[in-house]
């Protein structure tokens, strides 16, 4: 057990809907980081928080966007749900500014239809 | 970003040590190597880091090359718990995201 938790574990929608992926990070972690894997993408990385505030922007589309709140608990919101999108979202955090290790959550399998 | 090379498949016998290479010949000197394994569709488990001198924690050891260019991962007695895919990721200096490439999915059989 990491310390992370993401709910739902599961997650099934229709094409064009809108979901939100909710992840706690461990306790006192500052950094709050969301990962997207899927069968023909592998593990790809699309965005970070720190304390609130937008650190690192990976390969995330602009249906998506997320956010981190005063408790340090993130959001990632996935709008005009595509076939696609289907995958595993996970969550990570880590304690300082990301050089030491992240620890992962269980992830949120979303399945598309 | 610098990118790490992998193979893609390895085996190994319960009990013996794996070695797992990793090609990284374009790392900048501030830029760290670190590992991490995935097993089924878990969430990726950091395993161990480095920058130039060799590792070892109570899950693996890593033995990084003097010019830095690669490196080895080392589970010294592995176990059918250790089948996975294992990813060497170099960490980028000025962000902190990490990067993960294909892996090597190493299976360990009884």
């Amino acid at each position: 057990d990491s310390g992370v938790t993401q709910t739902p574990k599961h997650l099934i929608t229709a094409t064009g809907q809108r979901v939100t992926l909710r992840c706690s990070p461990r306790s006192g972690d500052l950094s709050v980081y969301w990962y997207q894997q899927s069968l023909d993408q592998g593990l790809q990385f699309l965005i970070q928080y720190y304390n609130g505030e937008e650190r690192a922007k990976g390969n995330i589309l602009e249906r998506f966007s997320a956010q981190q709140f005063p408790d340090l608990h993130s959001e990632l919101n996935l709008s005009s749900l595509e076939l696609g999108d289907s995958a595993l979202y996970f969550c990570a955090s880590s304690e300082d500014r990301g050089l030491g290790e992240q620890y992962f959550g269980p992830g949120t399998r979303l399945t598309v239809t | 970003d610098a990118k790490t090379t992998q193979p893609p498949s390895m085996d190994c016998a319960e009990g013996r040590a794996a070695n797992l290479p990793c090609n990284h010949s374009t790392i900048s000197g501030n830029e760290y190597v670190y590992w991490y394994r995935q097993i089924h569709s878990q969430g990726p488990q950091y395993i161990i880091h480095g920058l130039k001198n060799n590792e070892t924690n109570e899950m693996a050891s890593l033995i990084i090359t003097e010019d830095r260019k690669s490196s080895t991962l080392i589970l010294p007695h592995a176990t059918l718990r250790d089948t996975a895919v294992y990813y060497c990721i170099v960490r980028v200096d000025h962000t902190d995201k990490l990067i993960f490439g294909t892996g090597t999915r190493l299976q360990v059989f009884p």
